[in-house]
């Protein structure tokens, strides 16, 4: 079945620089790819994801990447905030109909003022 | 929109007892997926309902079932618990079976000792 692994599992990174995750894939069938933001103690929310027809897809500060021919996809959050600190978790379409998503292990993201 | 709500949003259950989550989904969704999010991790696919019959099922034992309502609302009932069963469980809805990115529950946690 499907697999996403994604890295870092942990980022720091100075307010106003870049930050950016990356998750890979193990099915190429997989269509459909969201990422979502989790505050401590707080529901998951859907920050940004893209469809395997196209290859890059924006939201101000954010922005998700992929490439289908290495099945890898990444976000990138740029001018980071430190409300930008939360853990991030990428997720794929499970292909088999299930329509459940595969989630990665997450990133956790501290934006230091 | 009063969202995804969950209950209870916490409880404390002792080994070998059952357990029954609720949750309603935004009014009109139809769909309503179960998630297990162990501490550290990624959500785990449960269950997927969708008019009101199983779509999905992930890896998780016999112990672990769920039902939808006409009102579309739905329960995840746990039996014979575990100490492994601790974790956030996490309700989501969508409007179809194959919609785009679910909304979240912000959960119920599960502790069990």
């Amino acid at each position: 079945g499907e697999n996403v692994e994604q890295h870092p599992s942990t980022l720091s990174v100075q307010e106003g620089d870049s930050a950016v995750i990356k998750c890979t894939y193990s099915d190429s069938a997989s269509n459909y790819f969201p990422w979502y933001k989790q505050e401590l103690g707080k529901r998951p929310q859907l920050i940004i994801d893209i469809r395997s027809n196209v290859g890059e897809k924006k939201d101000q500060r954010i922005a998700v990447t992929l490439n289908k021919t290495a099945k890898h996809f990444s976000l990138h959050i740029t001018e980071t905030q430190p409300e930008d600190s939360a853990v991030y978790f990428c997720a794929a379409s499970d292909p088999s109909g299930t329509y459940k998503y595969i989630f990665g292990t997450g990133t956790r993201l501290k934006v230091l003022a | 929109d009063a969202g995804v709500t969950q209950s209870p949003t916490h409880l404390i259950k002792t080994r070998g007892q059952h357990v029954t989550l609720r949750c309603s989904p935004i009014s009109g969704h139809k769909s309503v997926s179960w998630y297990q999010q162990v501490l550290g991790q990624g959500p785990q696919f449960i269950f997927q309902y969708y008019e009101k019959e199983e779509r999905g099922r992930g890896n998780f034992p016999d112990r672990f079932s769920a039902r939808q309502f006409p009102n579309y609302s739905s329960e995840l009932n746990v039996n014979a618990l575990l100490l492994g069963d601790s974790a956030l469980y996490l309700c989501a809805s969508s409007w179809e079976q194959g919609a785009r990115g679910y909304t979240f529950g912000s959960g119920t946690r599960l502790t069990v000792v």
